[in-house]
């Protein structure tokens, strides 16, 4: 699936670097997610947008900033990560309608690995 | 405490039968249901969903069965074809202000055997 797609695929980073992950969808969505996946776990939501508004945040550490500049685009900004971030990091999309049910759908990952 | 759990981890068929995945939830208010499927190196992919005012939704060789009383639904896949084999999710949904969000189990493993 190419509706949602997500940069870079691969991540290797030192604990000191700062990095961003990109992610962008070309659904017409009003909402985007970044979910970590590590191993062993449930995907677990991170943030969520609502029409460029951050609507939750899960307790994620600071060492992680989401930015939404639109409703297309969601970055995830990486700085001074710790070895147990290492995971697969997901970017999802969904059209909010309460009135109906509609799935979120997800891009490919980035594979995080910090050394 | 996991609100979502895929009891079984691994899942081995021959191709050609049934596959019954299983999840049970916690949650009451859930109201939507999904399943997705994962290959490697890929994201999970929408595969079926059920509303929580329905028993039943069927989509080709995929039917997704709810028990609401037991908190527990199953993906059926018949038959099964080894392109099938793949981790399959099950997801639940619940809102927190006007935000979805969504629940994951662990997955199972679904191995098809040629």
């Amino acid at each position: 699936e190419t509706g949602v797609t997500q940069t870079p695929r691969h991540l290797v980073m030192g604990m000191t670097n700062k990095k961003s992950l990109k992610c962008e969808q070309h659904l017409g969505h009003n909402a985007m997610y970044w979910y970590k996946q590590s191993a062993k776990k449930p995907l677990e939501l991170m943030f969520v947008y609502n029409f460029k508004e951050q609507t939750e945040n899960n307790s994620v550490p600071s060492r992680f900033s989401p930015e939404c500049p639109n409703s297309s685009h969601l970055f995830l900004h990486l700085h001074t990560l710790q070895p147990e971030d290492s995971a697969l990091y997901l970017c999802a999309s969904s059209q909010i309608d309460r009135a109906g049910n509609q799935p979120q759908h997800f891009g490919d990952g980035t594979r995080l690995s910090i050394l | 405490d996991q609100q979502v759990k895929q009891n079984s981890p691994s899942l081995s068929v021959q191709e050609g039968r049934i596959s019954i995945l299983n999840c049970d939830y916690t949650n009451s208010m859930f109201d939507y249901f999904l399943w997705y499927k994962k290959y490697p190196a890929e994201g999970p992919t929408f595969l079926i969903s059920i509303s929580s005012i329905k028993d039943k939704n069927e989509d080709g060789r995929f039917t997704v069965f709810l028990n609401k009383s037991a908190k527990h639904l199953s993906l059926h896949i018949v038959p099964s074809q080894p392109g099938d084999s793949a981790v399959y999710f099950c997801a639940a949904r619940a809102w927190e202000g006007g935000s979805e969000k969504l629940v994951f189990g662990k997955g199972t493993k679904l191995t098809v055997n040629p």
